[in-house]
């Protein structure tokens, strides 16, 4: 199984600073990498598909980057309704697997 | 607009039987593989399983977890994905996602459904 590795597994920041996540995979994934934000009892919601396309519909403050084992996920500037647990999720074979989860919280 | 509606979910003793539906409108739900992925209370999200296409001849795969015990099925004609559960655990306790990969890539989910097995 590939295993996914996401770090931080949580962080403090402010309205208006630059976030970024990483995950990285156990062996190469090419591009099939997702991220999702899920915010206390909701469903996750979909941002990132194929490592760096943004799904239809989420702001561009949103961007994905990496290809191969090592991927990130930058949220440009902060806003008070990003504050959330963010997963990645790798594709490319069975079993599909997440990340542990990154939480971001207001510091 | 794409909507997922999960349901079926409930209290069942270990060792006992449940089927979650995922009710899909607003695309064309013959053609898109249909996946199950589950979170316990205060944990990460967890891959169930995964139905394909009957292009892919509905090709299904699931976590090692819970191969032998749970089976994914489809009903193209109502639009419909199921999870079949037997030999419930208290482990399998989770909310149940079902989420749409049209093109492989994940798109949307639906709001969830408790399934909680204890005596």
């Amino acid at each position: 199984d590939i295993q996914m590795t996401q770090s931080p597994s949580s962080l403090s920041a402010s309205v208006g600073d630059r976030v970024t996540i990483t995950c990285r995979a156990s062996q190469g994934i090419s591009n099939y990498l997702a991220w999702f934000q899920q915010k206390p009892g909701k469903a996750p919601k979909s941002l990132i598909y194929a490592a760096s396309s943004l799904q239809s519909g989420v702001p561009s403050k949103f961007s994905g980057s990496g290809s191969g084992t090592d991927f990130t996920l930058t949220i440009s500037s902060l806003q008070p309704e990003d504050f959330a647990t963010y997963y990645c999720q790798q594709y490319k074979s069975n079993p599909l697997t997440f990340g542990g989860g990154t939480k971001v919280e207001i510091k | 607009e794409v909507q997922l509606v999960e349901s079926g979910g409930g209290l069942v003793q270990p060792g006992g039987s449940l089927k979650l539906s995922c009710a899909a409108s607003g695309f064309t739900f013959s053609g898109s593989a249909m996946h199950w992925v589950r979170q316990a209370s205060g944990k990460g999200l967890e891959w169930v399983g995964l139905i394909r296409s009957k292009a892919n001849s509905y090709a299904t795969a699931y976590a090692a977890s819970v191969k032998g015990r749970f089976t994914i099925s489809r009903d193209d004609s109502k639009n419909t994905a199921y999870l079949q559960m037997n030999s419930l655990k208290t482990e399998d306790t989770a909310v149940y996602y079902c989420t749409r990969h049209p093109n492989e890539d994940p798109d949307y989910w639906g709001q969830g459904t408790l399934v909680t097995v204890s005596s």
